[in-house]
């Protein structure tokens, strides 16, 4: 079964900052990768999905994530991070139809 | 079209009384999951159901808690009694089986606390 590890929990970045979270799979058959976002008192949304074609997912709000298959990683980048960017990141693992959350990452953005 | 729905948004309940936690999924989607979200452990999956049929309870944190999928658009998850350890954010999500992505959808939650 695949699983994903993410580097860091906790994360401050003054605005402007570039971004780059950490994701790390283990690859176990068909690679399904995903980023969600939870932003302060929200429910969690979508950010970007990868399945197969161009390793270079484009997903909403300016963020992007490469993914990288001898490297195993799916790293989520953001070259200039703004205050609304304040939220919990995740990158959950999958199997089948169910997924895996975990504690995410924390991003705190400061002016 | 209309996201995944969840009521009540928030919950305040005594110890030792009932909650019921209520989800419509999205119209047309064959599974829906039950998560709990708190500070210390993050979002644990509770239960998934596809086409209405329990999958995996096994993240279900002990015999207080049930959930139940009597038709496909509507879901209850019950905890009797609570405690103030249940107190979280519960979610509810679901998702297209047969569209190959995974991609879960997500309610905006039940706050509930148990005083």
């Amino acid at each position: 079964a695949q699983s994903v590890s993410q580097h860091n929990h906790h994360v401050i970045l003054s605005e402007a900052a570039s971004l780059e979270l950490g994701c790390n799979y283990s690859y176990g058959g068909t690679v399904n990768l995903f980023w969600y976002v939870q932003y302060p008192g929200q429910h969690l949304q979508l950010l970007l999905k990868y399945f197969s074609g161009d390793p270079l997912v484009k997903g909403i709000k300016g963020f992007e994530a490469e993914f990288i298959k001898s490297k195993f990683s799916f790293n989520l980048r953001k070259p200039s991070v703004q205050w609304s960017d304040t939220a919990e990141y995740f990158c959950p693992t999958g199997g089948g139809n169910k997924l895996t959350f975990g504690t995410g990452t924390q991003l705190k953005v400061e002016l | 079209d209309a996201g995944v729905i969840q009521s009540p948004r928030h919950e305040v309940t005594e110890m030792g009384q009932e909650v019921t936690l209520r989800c419509k999924p999205i119209s047309g989607h064959d599974y829906l999951f039950w998560y709990r979200q708190t500070m210390m452990r993050g979002l644990e999956l509770l239960i998934y159901f596809n086409n209405n049929v329990p999958i995996d309870d096994s993240g279900m944190p002990e015999d207080r808690f049930s959930a139940k999928m009597p038709n496909a658009s509507f879901s209850t998850l019950k905890i009797q009694p609570s405690e103030p350890r249940d107190s979280a954010v519960y979610f509810c999500a679901s998702s297209l089986g047969t569209s190959g992505s995974h991609e879960q959808f997500f309610g905006p939650g039940t706050r509930l606390t148990v005083l």
